[in-house]
């Protein structure tokens, strides 16, 4: 059964500062999505990773998969109050078509001035 | 596009009571996943479709459960009878053959049963 592990479970971070979230996860796969999620709404895509070492960036994030090391990063740099939210990894099947997503625990993230 | 719709947005309902969740894919998104956010269990699979077939509906927790597709734009979530512990969020989502754009959830359902 597939395991996806985030950590931290919740992050406290000043105003421009950076900081890491992990996922790891425990079978073979080379999809792994990245969601944001604020209180009491939906789920909001933030990134698709497709393959070993694929990285993407939007703004002050910054998603890697390193499919070897069933390890994705998400790095925020310079963190400011609008990214306080909770942020989950997804990863998804081997197969190249949609399969279930497995998620992680997410990740509570609050940026204090 | 509208994005994936799901009604109602909110739905309280009394133990024993059959509730009814509905949901509407993006148009051309051929995969359609129903899943339940709740603290203590975070966010966990109930079943999916492709073309309209249930593929794995392994997450369903009971034989409550009930999930169908009649059409490639339109699915329910039925829980009959309801009870407490079934309160939850319950997103729907869609996604293409290849997800290779992600994943697009609803606005979710929040359930309350007293």
């Amino acid at each position: 059964e597939l395991k996806v592990e985030q950590n931290p479970l919740f992050l406290s971070m000043q105003e421009g500062k950076n900081y890491t979230i992990y996922c790891n996860y425990s079978t073979t796969s080379d999809r792994l999505y990245w969601y944001r999620q604020d209180p009491g709404k939906s789920l909001e895509s933030l990134f698709v990773l497709l393959s070993n070492g694929a990285v993407k960036q939007e703004g002050r994030l910054m998603a890697s998969l390193d499919t070897k090391a069933r390890l994705s990063t998400l790095h925020i740099t310079a963190a400011v109050h609008d990214l306080s939210a909770t942020y989950f990894c997804a990863v998804g099947g081997n197969t190249g078509t949609a399969s279930k997503l497995t998620f992680g625990t997410g990740t509570r993230l609050q940026v204090t001035l | 596009d509208a994005g994936v719709i799901q009604s109602p947005r909110h739905e309280v309902t009394e133990m024993g009571q059959e509730v009814t969740l509905r949901c509407k894919p993006i148009s051309g998104h051929d995969y359609l996943f129903w899943y339940r956010q709740t603290m203590m269990r975070g966010l966990e699979l109930l079943i999916y479709f492709n073309n309209n077939v249930p593929i794995d509906d392994s997450g369903m927790p009971e034989d409550r459960f009930s999930a169908k597709m009649p059409n490639a734009s339109f699915s329910t979530l039925k829980i009959q009878p309801s009870e407490p512990r079934d309160s939850a969020v319950y997103f729907c989502a869609s996604s293409t053959t290849t997800a290779n754009y992600g994943y697009t959830f609803g606005s979710g359902t929040r359930l309350t049963v007293v």
